[in-house]
């Protein structure tokens, strides 16, 4: 299995408040994205890095911002947590675009009350 | 833009036959095929090239139309273990976008 961890794997958190989830590899990819799932709407892209400080924004980037310092780490940070939020956090890397499959982590529910 | 599936859902009868679409407005470089476990998360079935390359590990067989920017999944004789949500992924500049999915039961 590729070594993707995601932290922390269960997290309520009330409105307004400000949630960081973390990724964390150890198979030095270059692409790193995050996704969230909602039923009816499947992956939907928010973020994703590819490298060390080079970040981009996905479909659904509104109220999410991410750094990435290290190869190894690719955090996404809700600045203030609304209950449109909740959801479930997929993080996933891939060694290049294209022909190279993507790996994703154990996922992160989050609910925002 | 995210791309689109069809059908929504299906129920099969083990051994019975399924196809699961996939389409794009934007042209498509590659198309991945991931399934999902219920409470787990995505996992790779098999990439698709330009140029007709495939790469898979598992029994399951697809098609990619670069003209059409469609792909097809094709699953045959259906087992239990093929139940689960499947996505198709595609790459579009940087970054990868899947579909809504396509939810498959089998029922013994």
């Amino acid at each position: 299995d590729a070594g993707i961890t995601q932290s922390p794997r269960h997290k309520v958190t009330e409105t307004g408040t400000p949630v960081t989830l973390r990724c964390h590899q150890t198979e030095n990819h270059r692409y790193m994205y995050w996704y969230r799932q909602d039923p009816g709407h499947g992956l939907r892209l928010i973020h994703y890095s590819y490298g060390v400080k080079d970040t981009d924004k996905g479909e659904v980037s509104d109220g999410y911002s991410v750094s990435r310092s290290k190869t190894e780490d690719f955090l996404l940070t809700l600045e203030s947590a609304t209950s449109s939020q909740t959801s479930v956090y997929f993080c996933a890397i891939s060694e290049r675009q294209g022909n190279f499959e993507a790996f994703f982590g154990q996922g992160t529910r989050l609910t925002v009350v | 833009q995210q791309p689109v599936q069809s059908p929504q859902a299906v129920i099969l009868r083990e051994g019975e036959d399924a196809v699961i679409n996939c389409s794009s407005s934007k042209a498509l470089y590659s198309v991945h095929w991931y399934r999902q476990k219920h409470g787990e998360a995505p996992v790779f079935l098999m990439i698709l090239l330009k140029g007709g390359e495939q790469k898979g590990h598992e029994k399951i067989s697809a098609s990619f139309n670069e003209k059409k920017q469609q792909s097809s999944l094709y699953l045959t004789a259906s087992q239990l273990s093929y139940s689960g949500t499947y996505f198709c992924g595609t790459e579009q500049d940087d970054d990868m976008r899947f579909g809504a999915g396509t939810r498959l039961t089998v029922k013994p």
